[in-house]
């Protein structure tokens, strides 16, 4: 599990304000995935990566942007940050559609 | 795409019974099915998978069945013990897909 990192682990922002979540990981997996967790709603996709300059949307893409320049890096970025994206965010990644490995989650919370 | 069902959303047991939780999914195509354990605050943790080409998984005191068929799946706890009480999450993928479908989650608490 150390092999998959994410930062900040807490976040407190404001509405309107960029923020950038960061993922990292050191098995070179191919896979890599960005998910939100909200009471009542399990883990939503929100988007994944099948390897480095490879992404795609997942279930709720809506005002968020990704990237992955390295294949050990998955970062999100929340380009204006809304009430509704408070929330835990979690990073996983995977060998090909194998065991998912998620981050320890980073706790978002907008204002 | 995928949509996987879960149920219950939450299950109660005295410690030592058995507990049931049980997913449908709508894709034929989908042929690995994980099941994630999640302690509060915790990450998700995979306990145990299962494949198409399988019918049963065990793994000590944990269990899953899969039923291509009826497309359903289940994950069954034997013997509980209050260190199992979590939220469990199944999900169904292809192989040779690109994503996991998860359900919603089952908050499972074992009374001791």
């Amino acid at each position: 599990d150390a092999g998959i990192t994410q930062s900040p682990r807490y976040k407190i922002t404001e509405t309107g304000r960029q923020v950038t979540l960061m993922c990292h990981q050191t098995w070179s997996h191919s896979y890599m995935f960005w998910y939100r967790q909200d009471l009542g709603h399990g883990l939503r996709l929100i988007y994944y990566s099948a390897a480095a300059d490879i992404t795609d949307k997942g279930e709720v893409p809506d005002g968020y942007v990704v990237s992955r320049s390295k294949t050990e890096n998955f970062p999100l970025t929340l380009e204006s940050a809304t009430r509704s994206q408070t929330s835990v965010y979690f990073c996983a990644s995977s060998e090909r559609m194998n065991t998912q490995y998620f981050g320890p989650g980073t706790r978002l919370t907008v204002l | 795409g995928e949509n996987v069902e879960q149920h219950p959303s939450t299950l109660s047991v005295q410690e030592g019974d058995s507990a049931v939780i049980k997913c449908t999914y709508s894709d034929s195509a989908s042929n690995y099915f994980p099941w994630y354990k999640q302690e509060l605050g915790k990450r998700p943790q995979l306990i145990i998978d299962i494949r198409s080409n399988v019918g049963e998984k065990k793994d000590q005191r944990i269990a899953v069945t899969l039923n291509k068929t009826a497309k359903h799946f289940s994950l069954h706890i034997t013997e509980t013990q209050p260190e199992d009480s979590a939220v469990y999450f199944c999900a169904a993928s292809m192989v040779s897909g690109n994503q996991f479908y998860f359900g919603t989650g089952t908050s499972l608490t074992v009374i001791p």
